[in-house]
């Protein structure tokens, strides 16, 4: 059982190029989440999802895009890549609210 | 806005003692609070919880307390173990939010010296 897999672990870019993380989990949430950790800082909502074809904005939104065509599948799309966006990225899940968050292992980028 | 603050960025305790991790909180539409621990290139991992019509939450070595008037929860580690060595996140959420659109404070590093 995978639970929640991210990749890639690791990605550095130049400023302006563009990339998907991908996130996958295999335990039938309905709920999936994107956040980033930046260094001394706690986690801050990106994206999240309550179901397959429905997305909407957290907290720090500007610079990515999401879709959700499957349960399965939450990717997360920088378009412009930009050093603010330096940081790691968490994709998270889970069943529905207060329920715990089930976290993937996290990709950190790093944007030069 | 820093809605959820832990002002200890570290805290080091010896093997068998207490370790106590503080989270504070500003808005008080926050009815439901959540510990994770966090270990290096691994995700965060569920800890424990506590809703607000409680006062206090236990499971094994681990309590939660919440003071709502202080707006003040603490998560107590009795007794500390070398293993529980990583970072520590409180969270909170609002029942008006769907899912766990979860605000995170920044971290407590804790160390436990054998």
């Amino acid at each position: 059982n995978a639970g929640v897999t991210q990749t890639p672990k690791f990605r550095i870019l130049k400023i302006g190029q563009s990339m998907t993380l991908q996130c996958t989990q295999d335990m039938n949430h309905n709920y999936m989440y994107w956040y980033r950790q930046d260094p001394g800082m706690g986690l801050k909502l990106i994206y999240y999802s309550v179901g397959a074809g429905i997305t909407d904005k957290g907290e720090v939104p500007n610079g990515y895009n999401v879709s959700r065509s499957t349960t399965e599948d939450f990717p997360l799309r920088l378009e412009l890549a930009a050093p603010s966006q330096t940081s790691v990225y968490f994709c998270a899940t889970d069943t529905s609210y207060n329920s715990p968050l089930h976290f993937g292992n996290g990709t950190r980028l790093t944007v030069t | 806005d820093q809605q959820v603050k832990q002002n200890s960025p570290s805290l080091s305790v010896q093997e068998g003692r207490i370790s106590i991790l503080n989270c504070d909180y500003t808005n008080s539409m926050f009815d439901y609070f959540l510990w994770y621990k966090k270990y290096p290139a691994e995700g965060p991992t569920f800890l424990i919880s506590i809703s607000s019509i409680k006062d206090k939450n236990e499971d094994g070595r681990f309590t939660v307390f919440l003071n709502k008037s202080a707006k003040h929860l603490s998560l107590h580690i009795v007794p500390s173990q070398p293993g529980d060595s990583a970072v520590y996140f409180c969270a909170a959420s609002t029942a008006e939010t769907s899912g766990s659109r979860l605000t995170f404070g920044e971290g407590t590093q804790l160390t436990v010296n054998p």
